[in-house]
């Protein structure tokens, strides 16, 4: 499809297992962003990459979660040593990166931490 | 500290009528201003955006409004409609859109027929 393509779309792993989220852009979009959302909560800025720049790591909530883009396009998100509260909706998104150009969103990868 | 806050958690709208969603924002560098509509089990859907540089953006039954002096933004949809029922969420970023969003907590509407 043409879309945000994310997997596995659901996961569920015991505390303390590693974890590994895929997500593929949009065909020609240069800049990537990873999201979560926990329960009852808006959506919550994790890392963006953008072309070969480095990436902005600032809204990584622990140095357990770390995230690569191999190739401008693939991009993978691991959270090491996982924590009850690592669970939540991951959402990633690509855009062009133009101005006023709105990002698209996958379907995300639900995460649920036992 | 919610840079974007959505105060409505959920609203209520008649078949056909106006549903307004409002949304305020606190840090003034933010200069884009986007809407996403969100079902369960599905990413958000970008619905209609907004430049600081424009007060009034519309797209068939969507229009949002921005007020920046008040820091306030409100979707209207005109007229509602049964599938619009979804979770909406507003959002905000600097440097016209290629910076990370920031996002509201989400209102539901519901649309009754």
């Amino acid at each position: 499809g043409a879309g945000v393509s994310q997997s596995p779309s659901n996961k569920v792993t015991e505390k303390g297992k590693d974890v590994e989220l895929r997500c593929d852009p949009i065909s020609g979009h240069t800049a990537l962003y990873w999201y979560r959302q926990s329960l009852g909560q808006g959506l919550e800025f994790l890392i963006y990459f953008q072309g070969n720049s480095a990436p902005d790591k600032s809204g990584l909530p622990s140095d357990r979660f770390s995230a690569e883009r191999t190739g401008g396009s693939v991009s993978t998100l691991t959270i090491q040593r996982t924590q009850q509260e690592d669970s939540a909706v991951y959402l990633c998104a690509s855009s062009l990166a133009s101005v006023g150009r709105p990002q698209h969103f996958g379907d995300g990868t639900r995460l649920s931490i036992l | 500290d919610q840079q974007v806050k959505q105060n409505s958690p959920s609203l209520s709208v008649q078949e056909g009528r106006i549903s307004i969603l409002n949304c305020d924002y606190t840090n003034s560098m933010f200069d884009y201003f986007l809407w996403y509509k969100k079902y369960p089990a599905e990413g958000p859907t970008f619905l209609i955006s907004i430049s600081s540089i424009k007060d009034k953006n519309e797209d068939g039954r969507f229009t949002v409004f921005l007020n920046k002096s008040a820091k306030h933004l409100s979707l209207h949809i005109v007229p509602s409609q049964p599938g619009d029922s979804a979770v909406y969420f507003c959002a905000a970023s600097r440097n016209s859109g290629n910076t990370p969003l920031v996002f509201g907590k989400g209102t539901r509407l519901s649309v009754i027929a």
